[in-house]
């Protein structure tokens, strides 16, 4: 089976930098999702990262490391707008279907 | 429409009574997933088609749950003799190959309420 774990909630100040981490264990691994959940709406898709390293996109990052089972999802000069849960979604080996974590509710207060 | 297309957007119903829920998924997109999501918890996959075809089926909960995707394109997800922990937030997501190729588009779901 697979486990993927995140915190639960976390908070933080509008204009600082937060990073939400998210830990898996699968079998074998195709690839990591982070997605962007506000209250009430679907889901929208934020990064997709398969190798090692950082990919960065205007304030949002997301680093994988394979070898630790590791990502993160970091976000920079924080709006009150990115207050929402943040999901975490891997795909392991052979699999086409995406399995999510429970997501991270971030609250950015100003 | 330009998005995934989810009805209805909130179905009250008594206990025993079967539902209809509606997903309506971007045109071109082959890739159609179910997931279902309860209040604090993740997103738990139920179904996914490729094309017309359910090469997995391995999340619907229980033999009252099936799911149906014709020419391609729109998708039923049917519950039948619902029961009350069938409440959540049914979510519908689009993908134009399998998932491993590119996003998922997610509808803004169906909320399931069952009294």
């Amino acid at each position: 089976g697979q486990n993927i774990d995140q915190p639960t909630e976390m908070t933080a100040t509008e204009g600082a930098i937060v990073q939400i981490n998210c830990t898996y264990q699968t079998s074998g691994f195709n690839g990591l999702f982070w997605y962007q959940q506000h209250a009430g709406e679907a889901p929208t898709f934020l990064s997709y990262n398969v190798l090692d390293g950082l990919e960065e996109k205007g304030r949002f990052s997301s680093f994988l490391s394979r070898s630790k089972g590791y990502s993160y999802l970091l976000l920079k000069e924080l709006q009150m707008k990115d207050s929402a849960s943040y999901l975490c979604a891997v795909l392991s080996g052979g699999s086409y279907i995406p399995t999510f974590g429970r997501g991270t509710s971030l609250i950015v207060h100003p | 429409g330009a998005g995934v297309s989810q009805s209805p957007s909130n179905k009250v119903t008594e206990k025993g009574k079967d539902v209809e829920l509606r997903c309506d998924p971007i045109s071109g997109h082959t890739a159609l997933y179910w997931y279902r999501q309860s209040l604090g918890q993740g997103l738990e996959f139920l179904i996914y088609f490729q094309g017309n075809s359910a090469p997995d089926k391995s999340g619907l909960p229980s033999d009252r749950f099936s799911a149906e995707r014709t020419g391609g394109s729109v998708s039923t997800l049917t519950i039948q003799r619902t029961q009350q922990e069938d409440s959540a937030v049914y979510l519908c997501a689009s993908s134009q190959g399998a998932s491993n190729t590119g996003e998922l588009f997610f509808g803004e779901g169906s909320r399931l309420t069952v009294l």
